[in-house]
């Protein structure tokens, strides 16, 4: 059990620029979610799938926003034409579905800098 | 719809003094309550959380919390901080038990350990 991993950590885009970001869930866990975390804010959920079905998404995930996750194991999450006020931590989560009680497990993220 | 209230954004505490971080919730359903501790650049990691039963909680690195339904609180304490313990620390809300999925998070605390 590697954990949840996001790639790339840090990422700094001009505006307008499209940006892809990637996450590996922990093995097996077929719950993956989507979280942003602007700069002394909590964060906020954006989207989540149940193997590769997107179940649910945020009002927060605008029509410049679209979230894959095409073989129910790793997901992206891009960003076409960046806006500045995109600039915020990007978090993953993914939890095991035959236990209810369990809590998701979070990556480390990818810091998006939109200049 | 749920929300979390953290009263306090900053709270400064000397090292081996004790603390408590202040967490609220509204909910028309039960829910199940976490707090998640953040370090720089880092992503979120489990402290603790309540599901049912016992209405204390015992966590990792000495943190406990007490759920409180009357009062719609789950505070977090520590007997004794360390320096390790300065950090960024969410409360965090979720309905799972109706399957929703999502978390709803505090704007979270700051955490500054004074040598």
């Amino acid at each position: 059990d590697t954990g949840v991993s996001q790639n790339p950590r840090h990422k700094i885009t001009k505006r307008g620029q499209n940006v892809t970001f990637r996450c590996d869930p922990i093995s097996e866990h077929n719950r993956l979610y989507w979280y942003r975390q602007t700069l002394g804010q909590g964060p906020e959920f954006l989207t989540y799938f149940q193997n590769e079905a997107q179940l649910e998404k945020s009002r927060l995930l605008s029509d410049r926003f679209s979230a894959e996750r095409p073989k129910g194991s790793f997901s992206t999450l891009e960003i076409q034409r960046t806006e500045q006020g995109d600039s915020a931590m990007y978090l993953c989560a993914s939890r095991p579905r035959d236990r209810p009680n369990t809590e998701a497990f979070f990556g480390q993220g990818t810091r998006l800098t939109v200049v | 719809a749920q929300s979390v209230t953290q009263l306090d954004s900053q709270v400064p505490v000397f090292e081996e003094a004790p603390v408590e971080l202040r967490c609220n919730y509204s909910s028309s359903v039960s829910v199940y309550l976490f707090w998640y501790v953040q370090y720089p650049n880092q992503g979120l990691q489990l402290l603790l959380k309540y599901l049912s039963g016992s209405t204390l909680v015992k966590g990792i690195n000495g943190f406990e919390a007490e759920f409180n339904k009357s009062q719609t609180s789950f505070h977090l304490r520590k007997p004794s901080v360390h320096i390790s313990d300065t950090a960024e620390y969410f409360c965090a809300v979720s309905d799972l038990w109706f399957g929703n999925e999502k978390l709803t998070f505090g704007t979270g605390t700051r955490l500054t350990i004074i040598p």
